[in-house]
């Protein structure tokens, strides 16, 4: 049972034009939520994070937004440039059940291809 | 820049041989993690430490892997024997401590492929 689902396998946006990639989530117990970036060949990379506590997160052209009451967050590209091409996966954050440590599971990613 | 540390970067083997994935974290990284991540689908958790100790390997496949952090800093992943269902990415991270929402850092991934 997938705890984490991005639905959208792929996107394709035109260089400049916005990238919006969608996460959902069912376990009320994550309260921190991070994309990360990954290129073929390397490990994911942080990209942004947003706490439960808030609704809206930015950081240059990356935006997360997150509906508590939905359980689904999203990230914005503005603009989208070529570098940004890669795949993105969400993962959201929970106290284990020992209560001393976080666990971070993953979405399946989406690939993001950013046209010229 | 500090980087975690994954070697090898690349491991071709035959089912039913032993293989072994080594990490080292950042330094002062108490925190580690070993993911899989199969193709087309995202990282699944295998083993997490906090220091030398095992904070939840429940996802592992006891029967045939395991994996240790006997000073607290470096990780071995072992798979033995290992099947065709094995081949993915084996990617480690750390973090400060475990219990913060800080951000996990990776490791560039040893990519297993069984035959």
């Amino acid at each position: 049972d997938q705890q984490v689902k991005q639905n959208s396998p792929s996107l394709s946006v035109q260089e400049g034009r916005i990238s919006i990639l969608n996460c959902d989530y069912t376990n009320s117990m994550f309260d921190y939520f991070l994309w990360y970036k990954k290129y073929p060949a390397e490990g994911p990379t942080f990209l942004i994070s947003i706490s439960s506590i808030k609704d809206k997160n930015e950081d240059g052209r990356f935006t997360v937004f997150l509906n508590k009451s939905a359980k689904h967050l999203s990230l914005h590209i503005v603009p989208s440039q070529p570098g940004d091409s890669a795949v993105y996966f969400c993962a959201a954050s929970a106290l284990i059940s020992s209560g001393s440590a976080r666990q971070l599971t993953f979405g399946s990613g989406t690939q993001l291809t950013v046209l010229p | 820049e500090a980087e975690v540390a994954q070697s090898p970067r690349y491991k071709i083997t035959e089912k039913s041989q032993a293989v072994a994935f080594w990490c080292d974290p950042i330094s002062g990284h108490a925190t580690l993690y070993w993911y899989r991540q199969i193709l087309g689908q995202g990282p699944e958790l295998l083993v997490q430490f906090q220091d030398e100790s095992v904070v939840d390997d429940s996802q592992l496949p006891k029967d045939r892997f395991s994996a240790e952090r006997l000073k607290g800093v470096d990780s071995t992943l072992k798979i033995q024997p290992a099947e065709l269902g094995d081949s993915a990415m084996y990617l480690c991270a750390s973090r400060l401590t475990s219990g913060n929402t800080g951000e996990l850092f990776f490791g560039e991934g040893s990519r297993l492929t069984v035959l």
